[in-house]
């Protein structure tokens, strides 16, 4: 198992700003995911964040919109930017585990974010 | 027709009770089917893995597979306050392919 940490766990933002979420996983991994939870939606794939490269964007996902970094293989950070209400949601952090893909995944405990 | 359908109905039960959860999809090509147990404020937490059809069982809980229906449940024995959380199903083609999640059920047991 992994063991992630994310912060913050909750924010409130006015309009227009930008937020930097952390995820910090106790290991090495080769992949991150960043995930949405929007309220009474599925869990949501932003992008994947590879070690050493871009990241990867799911499709209604742009990089300057939710630009990503990965330094090392234990960290990444996903930023929101020029928040609106609309992007209010649970923002998580995952890593994949002993599935022959990634389906096993671990995930942090969510930054909770309301926008203003 | 959305990839995976999860009814978000919330569900009350009382103690003791059986929780019958399920999800149906669309997409022939997924293989493997999980279940996470979501608590308030909390992260997912991976609960039951299947690969393919078939039943799975670990201690009061078990998840069945239906390929041929596209189906698939997850049960709970004598369910307990403890176990009131979001549970979602997801699944995935394997490989690299991203998973599928439901909504999602919450589920509260009532003591």
């Amino acid at each position: 198992s992994a063991v992630i940490s994310q912060k913050p766990s909750r924010d409130i933002c006015q309009r227009g700003t930008s937020l930097t979420i952390q995820c910090q996983v106790d290991s090495q991994v080769t992949m991150m995911f960043w995930y949405r939870q929007q309220p009474g939606q599925s869990l949501t794939l932003i992008a994947t964040a590879n070690q050493g490269s871009e990241a990867t964007y799911e499709s209604g996902f742009v990089i300057d919109k939710f630009p990503i970094s990965r330094p090392n293989l234990t960290f990444s950070t996903l930023t929101v930017s020029n928040m609106s209400p609309e992007d209010s949601s649970i923002y998580l952090c995952s890593v994949g585990g002993q599935g022959r893909g990634n389906e096993k995944l671990f995930f942090g405990s969510g930054t909770q974010l309301s926008v203003l | 027709q959305k990839e995976v359908e999860q009814d978000p109905g919330p569900l009350s039960v009382p103690e003791g009770a059986i929780v019958s959860l399920n999800c149906t999809y669309s997409n022939s090509a997924f293989q493997y089917f999980m279940w996470y147990r979501q608590y308030s404020r909390k992260g997912p937490e991976l609960l039951m893995y299947t690969y393919s059809s078939g039943n799975k069982e670990d201690g009061r809980f078990t998840a069945q597979v239906d390929k041929s229906s596209k189906y698939i449940s997850l049960f709970i024995r004598d369910s307990q306050p403890s176990d009131s959380a979001t549970y979602l199903c997801a699944m995935s083609a394997g490989g690299n392919n991203r998973l599928a999640f439901g909504k999602g059920n919450q589920v509260v047991v009532i003591p």
